[in-house]
């Protein structure tokens, strides 16, 4: 079955650096590669999402982009805000049987520090 | 349209005894997962179930098994409970077909066991 990995577990930046989270896949069938955040005590909520046939994807301050040879998938925050510090979740999907059948990573604890 | 919802927010229970928690996912989704959500161990895949067949079962012990029903709702129940079993239980609903469906999360059932 499909595996996700998501590196780094925690990651600690300064307010107004970048972050990046990286995942990787293992099912080269995952077509659809969606980014979930948690705040703490809150339940995880989708930010940003990228398919298959598409390379990179912004949204203001969160971008993603796709390597689909490599099979890994990264979620970049520029300007880091205090905000911003929660739980991101990365996620792959694909058809199986008749069903999206959707992998979650493990998780990266981000910490902005102000 | 009502979100995920997931009875009872708060749980705590006995070494030795067992649990029953519910999720309801949105109308008209028939897929719903679960998830085991620990500090240490970050974001578990217990199961998924779709049009009330598990498609998919993690690397957890017999102790946990779930279902799910007609209307879709789910339950997951765990026997035997053990102090490791402390965690926050999400579960998650999505379509379950198509392309770039999002999977909405519950707020989750904080398990407490002493």
């Amino acid at each position: 079955g499909e595996n996700v990995e998501q590196h780094p577990s925690t990651l600690s930046v300064q307010e107004g650096d970048s972050a990046v989270i990286k995942c990787t896949y293992s099912d080269s069938a995952s077509n659809y590669f969606p980014w979930y955040k948690q705040e703490l005590g809150k339940r995880p909520q989708l930010i940003i999402d990228i398919r298959s046939n598409v390379g990179e994807k912004k949204d203001q301050r969160i971008a993603v982009t796709l390597n689909k040879t490599a099979k890994h998938f990264s979620l970049h925050i520029t300007e880091t805000q205090p905000e911003d510090s929660a739980v991101y979740f990365c996620a792959a999907s694909r058809s199986s049987g008749g069903y999206q059948k959707v992998t979650f990573g493990t998780g990266t604890k981000l910490q902005v520090i102000p | 349209k009502a979100g995920v919802t997931q009875t009872p927010r708060y749980l705590i229970k006995t070494r030795g005894q067992q649990v029953t928690l519910s999720c309801s996912p949105i109308s008209g989704h028939r897929s719903v997962s679960w998830y085991q959500q620990t500090p240490g161990q970050g974001l578990q895949f217990l199961f998924e179930y779709f049009s009330e067949t598990q498609r998919n079962k993690g690397n957890f012990p017999g102790r946990f098994s779930g279902r799910q029903f007609s209307n879709s709702r789910s339950e997951m129940n765990v026997s035997t409970l053990e102090l490791g079993d402390s965690a926050l239980y999400l579960c998650a609903s999505s379509p379950g077909t198509g392309l770039g469906t999002e999977a909405f999360f519950g707020q989750g059932t904080r398990l407490t066991v002493v």
